[in-house]
């Protein structure tokens, strides 16, 4: 399938900023999807966005979308110890397909 | 939000034999349910689409007759890892997605690790 990259690891420190970067090839991608995972546990939907949307906000998880340069980005506010995770870039063209997973950005948030 | 229940979390088995996998969708029907598999490290690789009633639609280098998908109904997809090797150990993750009016989701399973000894 197309490529998702991501960058591999993120350090950030306990009430910073935290933002994660996903590139994708497919421009005919629809949904853009936030997991996370944390060790030895499934995947946590964390927020999905649609391709004609430049943001969407929820709580401390703001997405911003760059369709152009087909640039997605994670940005996690007050950035606390319990989101150390890894959190994967996810797209789909459809809602029939399955989704297409970046390696995924190991997250580490230091005290 | 909607719910997909995977089942074992864990299991070990001796070379050879079998291990069966489920994924229940518990809220709502799935007639389309996909099965991952992921490497330590790795991110998540589709190896299967499983279609209720019909066969499955395996990816390429995945060996159908080694993992067996059955999608009896529409809240239950199986996959059985067939005369299992140390090198199917592993983390197999199934998903379900969802269509909401105009929205969808993709909602995950816990997730087997599989430990072939």
């Amino acid at each position: 399938g197309e490529d998702v990259e991501q960058s591999l690891f993120l350090s950030v420190r306990e009430g910073d900023s935290s933002v994660i970067n996903c590139t994708y090839t497919d421009s005919s991608s629809t949904y853009l999807y936030w997991y996370k995972q944390e060790p030895g546990a499934g995947l946590q939907l964390l927020t999905y966005i649609f391709s004609n949307m430049d943001m969407k906000q929820d709580q401390r998880l703001t997405v911003l979308l760059n369709k152009k340069d087909k640039h997605l980005s994670l940005r996690i506010a007050d950035t606390q110890t319990g989101d150390s995770a890894i959190y994967f870039c996810a797209e789909s063209i459809n809602s029939g397909y399955a989704l297409n997973f970046g390696k995924g950005t190991s997250l580490l948030v230091t005290p | 939000g909607a719910v997909v229940s995977q089942h074992p979390s864990r299991v070990i088995c001796k070379s050879g034999t079998s291990v069966k996998i489920e994924c229940r969708s518990l809220d709502f029907q799935a007639t389309t349910m996909f099965w991952y598999r992921q490497f330590p490290k790795q991110s998540l690789m589709l190896m299967a689409t499983s279609n209720e009633g019909s066969k499955a639609t395996y990816e390429q280098g995945v060996e159908k007759d080694k993992f067996l998908i059955n999608h009896a109904s529409l809240t239950l997809s199986t996959l059985t890892v067939t005369s299992a090797h140390p090198e199917d150990s592993s983390f197999y993750i199934c998903s379900a997605r969802v269509l909401r009016d105009t929205d969808t989701e993709a909602f995950f399973g816990q997730g087997t690790r599989l430990t072939v000894v």
